[in-house]
């Protein structure tokens, strides 16, 4: 069964205080590993998706890269708007586009 | 293009009521998806289509239905509302291109709550 763990639940940065949040998989066949944002109230944004280890993409303060067990997104000098809740999810080779998400890491930067 | 659409925003309902969740999309997606999100869990699949006239079951069916009569539209059917069902609700789509980009495209959500 196809599992999507992200660890921590929550983080409170001060403005320009990097760190990372951690995406744990385990997937028959990875199609993609899929990361997302959301902000309260609205339905999730996409960001990235990487399809093998070793891939890299970065988007402004955001660098996603990828293991062939996990997924990290690097939050560097984050910004008060970068606030908000970030979600991994995989797809598996035979899912039909199906998602399998984590739970999410809510993302506080306080100035 | 307006993106994925979904109506309403917010409903109350009574244990024991029905009700039809729409999501439009404009894309001309073949593939959409309903997921719940309940406070701290991530999105748990209910249903997901793959072209107009056939859907299948997703990890969370129970309590709900789905139809896709056409490709824009994925309406979820809550035949006999139980505070269960208690959750935002999101529609996505996708246009699922071989080797290229799946990334799925999200709705709005509707806040539901059954009391």
């Amino acid at each position: 069964e196809d599992q999507v763990t992200q660890s921590p639940e929550a983080l409170r940065l001060q403005e320009g205080e990097s760190s990372s949040l951690n995406c744990s998989y385990t997937v028959s066949g990875l199609r993609g590993l899929f990361w997302y944002r959301q902000d309260p109230g609205k339905g999730p944004g996409f960001l990235f998706t990487l399809y093998s280890a070793g891939e890299e993409k970065e988007k402004e303060r955001l660098k996603a890269t990828l293991t062939k067990k996990e997924s990290f997104l690097h939050i560097t000098a984050p910004k008060p708007e970068d606030s908000a809740t970030y979600l991994c999810a995989v797809q598996a080779t035979d899912s039909w586009g199906k998602l399998q998400f984590g739970a999410g890491t809510q993302v506080v930067v306080t100035p | 293009n307006a993106g994925v659409t979904q109506t309403p925003k917010f409903r109350i309902l009574k244990i024991g009521q029905s009700m039809t969740l729409q999501c439009t999309q404009d894309m001309n997606h073949n593939y959409m998806y309903w997921y719940r999100q309940d406070p701290g869990m991530g999105l748990k699949l209910i249903y997901y289509s793959v072209g107009a006239g056939i859907t299948d079951k997703g990890e969370v069916p129970n309590g709900y239905n789905v139809s896709r009569s056409t490709t824009e539209d994925f309406p979820l059917r809550l035949e006999l509302a139980a505070p269960s069902q208690t959750s935002v609700y999101f529609c996505a789509s996708s246009p699922i291109e071989r080797g290229g980009n799946n990334e799925q495209f999200f709705g709005p959500g509707t806040r539901l709550t059954v009391l």
